[in-house]
């Protein structure tokens, strides 16, 4: 089964760049990688998610390697609010790859310094 | 637009008894799920469904019943509460569509098992 691995924990200082690494070895070519992000007591959050091409929305980016064997979540400028635990998760196609489930990893704890 | 409500928040179960963790959500989402989260484990899928009718197993089934009668209601099931089920859970939904359009995950149930 295709595994993802994490940092435990990282820390950054607010209003810089952070870059949450995952590795995905045993992905499979039609699996999607995706992000979420859970704040302390609420459930998790959609953040981003792609393919083989890097990807950008209003939240963050997502640069996925050329082999898509690991895949890094950017956010350009952390502020406080963007301490949370953030999960690297891949999408197992199931039913002819009309639909699957996402397989999550263990989470890295990001912390933000004022 | 009430996204993905779980109830109760908190439960209290002494070990043999049962009870029914409920999930409702109001997106017309084909595609919903639960998942356990544990220290240190990260997010494990238990049950699934893809449309009313259909349910299937994820990682983690055992100790666990779910059906899918509607659209919008996805029940969890406990039939014989264990101390190794005292956990926080987490529904989630989705559209149905190839690589997953994001997931929206309701706040959780924590659960204690004594």
């Amino acid at each position: 089964d295709a595994k993802t691995t994490q940092p435990n924990s990282m820390e950054s200082n607010e209003e810089e760049p952070v870059h949450l690494p995952c590795n995905h070895s045993t992905i499979s070519g039609t699996d999607y990688i995706h992000w979420y992000r859970q704040l302390p007591s609420q459930g998790p959050e959609y953040v981003i998610h792609g393919l083989t091409s890097n990807v950008n929305n209003r939240m963050a980016s997502l640069a996925i390697a050329e082999d898509r064997k690991s895949s890094t979540l950017i956010l350009h400028r952390a502020t406080l609010r963007d301490a949370a635990v953030y999960y690297c998760a891949h999408y197992r196609s199931n039913y002819g790859g009309s639909q699957g489930n996402l397989i999550f990893g263990k989470g890295t704890k990001l912390s933000v310094k004022p | 637009n009430a996204g993905v409500t779980q109830t109760p928040k908190f439960q209290v179960l002494k070990t043999g008894q049962s009870m029914t963790l409920q999930c409702a959500q109001d997106m017309n989402h084909e595609y919903m799920s639960w998942y356990r989260q544990d220290p240190g484990m990260g997010l494990r899928l238990i049950h699934y469904s893809v449309g009313a009718g259909i349910t299937d197993q994820g990682e983690v089934p055992n100790g666990y019943n779910v059906s899918r009668s509607t659209t919008e209601d996805f029940p969890l099931r406990l039939l014989s509460a264990a101390p190794s089920q005292t956990s926080v859970y987490f529904c989630a939904s989705s559209y149905w569509g190839t690589g997953g359009l994001g997931y929206t995950f309701g706040s959780g149930t924590r659960l204690t098992v004594v």
